[in-house]
């Protein structure tokens, strides 16, 4: 593994079922972040974490659980996904030095039908 | 509210011609202005990062500026190349006091490079 892992890379789904998207980094970096990324609205942040055993919502967090037992795993839960959630999803790390570089997975493509 | 523009939305140009994209923002306390190029169906990759005292900075065929007194930044391509079809996101980083990524994102400008 180098970098920021997500699995899936694509799924499709059926409205109401439950879905988690895995995020895996090696970099030992303390913060990490989702996001989902439309056509027209660009990044947006849905639930983000400063370090193991902390979490935060960000703008766009209905609908989304995340959880952070260790450093190196942010999973994003979709509790009963809707067709809304239809979406690129990128998970990303944070390096603290050189002005906070994000360092992005390669993101997981998710269609709710 | 913290905002970041950018232009123009998508552009086509000639194989080894230069392009310059723009971006203006309103973040304030301003941080620092990153630089982000997405090739379709990958993440963003972080191509330069400006800080309040930094004008300008080059990255091989990529020069950003950055005008902290407009609050605008560009990106500078020179000699296009194939390879440089993407979309290039800017983000400005404020200093936040709360927990949140303290990051305002443009939606992207989308280039296509033509032979």
């Amino acid at each position: 593994i180098a970098g920021i892992t997500q699995a899936p890379t694509s799924q499709i789904l059926a409205a109401g079922r439950r879905m988690t998207l895995r995020c895996t980094q090696d970099m030992r970096h303390n913060a990490m972040y989702w996001y989902r990324q439309d056509l027209g609205l660009g990044l947006r942040l849905i639930h983000y974490s400063n370090t193991a055993g902390t979490t935060g919502k960000g703008e766009v967090p209905d609908g989304y659980s995340v959880s952070r037992a260790n450093t190196d795993d942010f999973p994003l839960t979709l509790a009963s996904a809707v067709p809304s959630q239809t979406s690129v999803y990128f998970c990303a790390s944070k390096r603290e030095r050189e002005g906070g570089e994000l360092f992005f997975g390669e993101g997981s493509r998710l269609t709710v039908l | 509210k913290n905002q970041v523009e950018q232009s123009p939305q998508s552009l086509i140009i000639l194989e080894g011609k230069n392009c310059t994209l723009q971006c203006n923002y309103t973040v304030s306390p301003f941080s620092n202005l990153r630089w982000y190029k997405q090739d379709t169906g990958r993440g963003p990759v972080s191509l330069t990062i400006m800080t309040f005292s930094e004008n300008t900075k080059s990255n091989g065929r990529y020069t950003a500026t950055l005008d902290a007194d407009t609050k605008q930044s560009s990106l500078h391509i020179t000699a296009s190349q194939l390879s440089d079809s993407a979309s290039y996101i800017c983000v400005v980083r404020g200093y936040s006091g709360g927990g949140a990524d303290g990051l305002t994102f443009g939606k992207g400008t989308h280039l296509i490079i033509q032979p």
